[in-house]
């Protein structure tokens, strides 16, 4: 079973541009989370998706946005960078929602991510 | 208010040694929580999930302890290797609607020959 895939693995912007981050779940899997994960930060969650639905959202600018589509591919898009924003994007799938399920079916499988340099 | 302390932010141990790192939360109402390890450049990789109702569990020479009514969890390792080297990030799932994954900032971990 194929895990967890992000494109692009690295990105190089400079401020003011957008960019548009995309992400496919294990076979099977409903649920994508996003993450942005910073040196001294820990991971901080983006948002949520299950049945292209966004089920919840962090707290996180306007500027962050996302989308999840039938398939349950997931794309998430950072408008008017900042330098802040230069981080390791993490995808994670599950199959049940996380938190919300039984027994280890909202295990979240994480993606290799994707390296954004905002310079 | 939700929280995930990880304890200590960074350790040094020599090939062969034991180390163990501590994970204390307040977080309610509690579903489960589990060990991720994070390799450097990678994603988090799950290592153990316990529900309440277990104290212990393990995977390979990773030993994972809950205590719900202290509300704290400690990851054992082993017998550490080289490349046990990595962050280790403690995650409890809070049982409501609406992501609840409460993250701690990692341990990390730095195994020397």
């Amino acid at each position: 079973k194929a895990g967890v895939t992000q494109t692009p693995r690295y990105l190089i912007k400079t401020r003011g541009q957008q960019v548009t981050l995309s992400c496919s779940p294990i076979s099977g899997h409903r649920s994508v989370s996003w993450y942005q994960q910073t040196p001294g930060q820990g991971l901080q969650f983006l948002f949520e998706y299950f049945s292209e639905t966004q089920r919840n959202k962090g707290n996180f600018p306007g500027r962050f946005s996302g989308r999840q589509f039938s398939n349950s591919r997931s794309e998430m898009n950072v408008s008017t960078l900042e330098l802040g924003d230069s981080a390791l994007y993490l995808c994670a799938s599950s199959f049940d929602r996380p938190g919300l399920a039984r027994r280890g079916t909202d295990t979240q499988y994480f993606g290799p991510g994707t390296r954004l340099t905002v310079l | 208010k939700n929280q995930v302390e990880q304890s200590p932010q960074s350790l040094i141990i020599l090939e062969g040694k034991n180390c163990t790192l501590q994970c204390n939360y307040t977080v309610s109402p509690f579903s489960n929580l589990r060990w991720y390890k994070q390799d450097t450049g990678r994603g988090p990789v799950s290592l153990t999930i316990m529900t309440f109702s277990e104290n212990t569990k393990s995977n390979g020479r990773y030993t994972a302890t809950l205590d719900a009514d202290t509300k704290q969890s400690s990851l054992h390792i082993t017998a550490s290797q080289l490349s046990d080297s990595a962050s280790y990030i403690c995650v409890v799932s809070a049982q409501q609607a609406g992501t609840a994954l409460i993250f701690g900032k990692g341990t990390t971990l730095s195994v020397s020959s």
